[in-house]
């Protein structure tokens, strides 16, 4: 069981350029997020999914899209990068019950310069 | 929305001795509480939690307390180990839905 995989661990951008993360789990789970992780700010959400064919807005979405054609892949996009997408993304899921914790991905290191 | 905040950003314990970290969080309907352990270069890991409805919850050397009228909780470490060091962050999770909220971490330097 691999749990929750990110792809890729590092990318460096320029400023412009596009990208797309992808975040694949095994667990059968139904709700999958992604985050960024900043330093001296914790997690913010960027947008989220409660199943196959939806997404929905987090607390900075702004500068990304997502797609959930498949259950068990969510794609985080970068249609023109900005320094200030500089950061940490994770990609987590949960079964979709509530009074479940996250299972993580280990992470992608995007920097853009 | 949910708001958490956490204290102390950062702590350094002797090894044995024990490690509070404290959360406060602002939505009344947030009613479950996990905290996770984020080694370096690592996903956060899920280490423990707590619903609204259990006011401590313990497993070995890790505990979590919840005081839900002051809407606070805290996660204590006895007898810490040097690789207890991590981040360490506390998240809560309201009514509308399995979004959590998290705090801003604490970095726990456990020295030997």
């Amino acid at each position: 069981n691999a749990g929750v995989t990110q792809t890729p661990k590092f990318r460096v951008l320029k400023t412009g350029q596009s990208m797309t993360l992808l975040c694949a789990q095994d667990m059968n789970h139904e709700y999958m997020y992604w985050y960024r992780q900043d330093p001296g700010m914790g997690l913010r959400l960027i947008h989220y999914s409660v199943g196959e064919g939806t997404t929905a807005k987090g607390e900075v979405p702004d500068g990304y899209n997502v797609s959930r054609l498949k259950k068990q892949n969510f794609l985080l996009g970068l249609e023109s990068a900005a320094p200030s997408q500089t950061s940490v993304y994770f990609c987590a899921s949960i079964p979709g019950q509530r009074f479940y914790g996250y299972t993580f991905g280990s992470g992608t290191r995007l920097t853009v310069v | 929305g949910e708001n958490v905040e956490q204290h102390p950003s950062t702590l350094s314990v002797q090894e044995g001795d024990s490690a509070v970290i404290k959360c406060t969080y602002s939505d009344s309907a947030s009613n479950y509480f996990p905290w996770y352990k984020q080694e370096l270069g690592k996903g956060p890991q899920l280490i423990i939690d707590i619903r609204s409805n259990v006011g401590e919850k313990k497993d070995q050397r890790i505990a979590v307390t919840l005081n839900k009228t002051a809407k606070h909780f805290s996660l204590h470490i006895t007898e810490t180990q040097p690789e207890d060091s991590a981040v360490y962050f506390c998240a809560a999770s309201p009514n509308t839905g399995n979004q959590f909220y998290f705090g801003t971490g604490t970095s726990l330097t456990v020295i030997p």
